[in-house]
C-alpha cells in the first residue's frame, strides 16, 4: 500500500539552528511525485517543492534543501539557520495514480516550532 | 495565486443537519479533490473528480457525497452531519499529477 510517514510529530529548535524533517514513503509505482507543503498558523497550504521519481538530484532553495534518496525511500527536508517565521506544520505527500491527475497521500505532518 | 476558492470559510452546524461546502475554480482544471485535515492524520482524501459528472471515492468517503455538474464547481455534501465530521476541509485542483493547488480551507464545527 502507498503510505507516507513523518515520524517526527513535533520539533522545537532555537533560531539559527539547522533542522531536518524526515519523510519516508512507500509506493508500488515506478512513476510518482513527492511534495512538501508548509502550513503556517494562518492555515493555508503553501507549496514548497515537488520531485519526480526519476530525478534524485538534491535541490536547494535559499535556506531550504531537499534530499531525495530512492534507495531508502526518503525525501527529507532541511532548513538551514532556522527563523521564527519557519514555525509551521510541514507535510510531505506522495502523488499516486499518475493517470488520474495525482491524488495525494499525506504524511501526518511535523509541527516545527522555532523559538527566538 | 491559483484561482480556487471555498465557501463558506467557517460554519457551525448541529448534528443531523445537511451541510454543503462549495469549491470553485477558474483555471479549467480537469481534476478536483476534497480532503479533510485532522490532528495526527494529516490530510486525507474524501472524494475526487476527474471530470464533469465523474467522481470517485477516496480514503474516508463514508458520510459524504459529491457532485460536479460544471468544470468549475465541486460540491461536498454531508447528508446528516455528525460530530466526527468536525474538521478542516480543503479543496484542491490539478491539471496533471505533478501539481496541486489548494483552496484556503473551510473550518466546519458540528455541535
Amino acid at each position: 500500500a502507498q503510505k507516507v510517514t513523518q515520524a517526527q510529530t513535533e520539533i522545537s529548535v532555537v533560531e539559527k539552528e539547522d533542522v531536518t524533517l524526515d519523510c519516508v514513503y512507500e509506493t508500488r509505482d515506478t512513476t510518482y511525485y513527492l511534495f512538501w507543503y508548509k502550513q503556517p498558523p494562518s492555515g493555508e497550504l503553501v507549496f514548497l517543492i515537488r520531485r519526480n521519481s526519476f530525478d534524485e538530484q538534491n535541490e536547494i532553495s535559499g535556506r531550504y534543501s531537499w534530499n531525495f534518496q530512492k534507495s531508502t525511500s526518503s525525501f527529507n527536508f532541511t532548513i538551514t539557520a532556522s527563523q521564527v517565521v519557519d514555525s509551521a506544520v510541514y507535510f510531505c505527500a506522495l502523488s499516486e495514480d499518475y493517470n488520474q491527475g495525482g491524488k495525494l497521500i499525506f504524511g501526518q505532518g511535523t509541527e516545527l516550532s522555532v523559538k527566538p | 495565486d491559483a484561482g480556487i476558492t471555498q465557501s463558506p470559510r467557517h460554519k457551525v452546524t448541529e448534528t443531523g443537519t445537511p451541510v454543503t461546502l462549495r469549491c470553485h475554480q477558474t483555471e479549467n482544471h480537469r481534476y478536483m479533490y476534497w480532503y479533510r485535515q485532522d490532528p495526527g492524520h494529516g490530510l486525507r482524501l474524501i472524494h475526487y473528480s476527474y471530470g464533469v459528472k465523474d467522481t470517485d471515492k477516496g480514503e474516508v468517503s463514508d458520510g459524504y457525497s459529491v457532485s460536479r455538474s460544471k468544470t468549475e464547481d465541486f460540491l461536498l455534501t454531508l447528508e446528516s452531519a455528525t460530530s466526527s465530521q468536525t474538521s478542516v476541509y480543503f479543496c484542491a485542483m490539478s491539471g496533471r499529477a505533478d501539481e496541486q493547488y489548494f483552496g484556503p480551507g473551510t473550518r466546519l464545527t458540528v455541535t
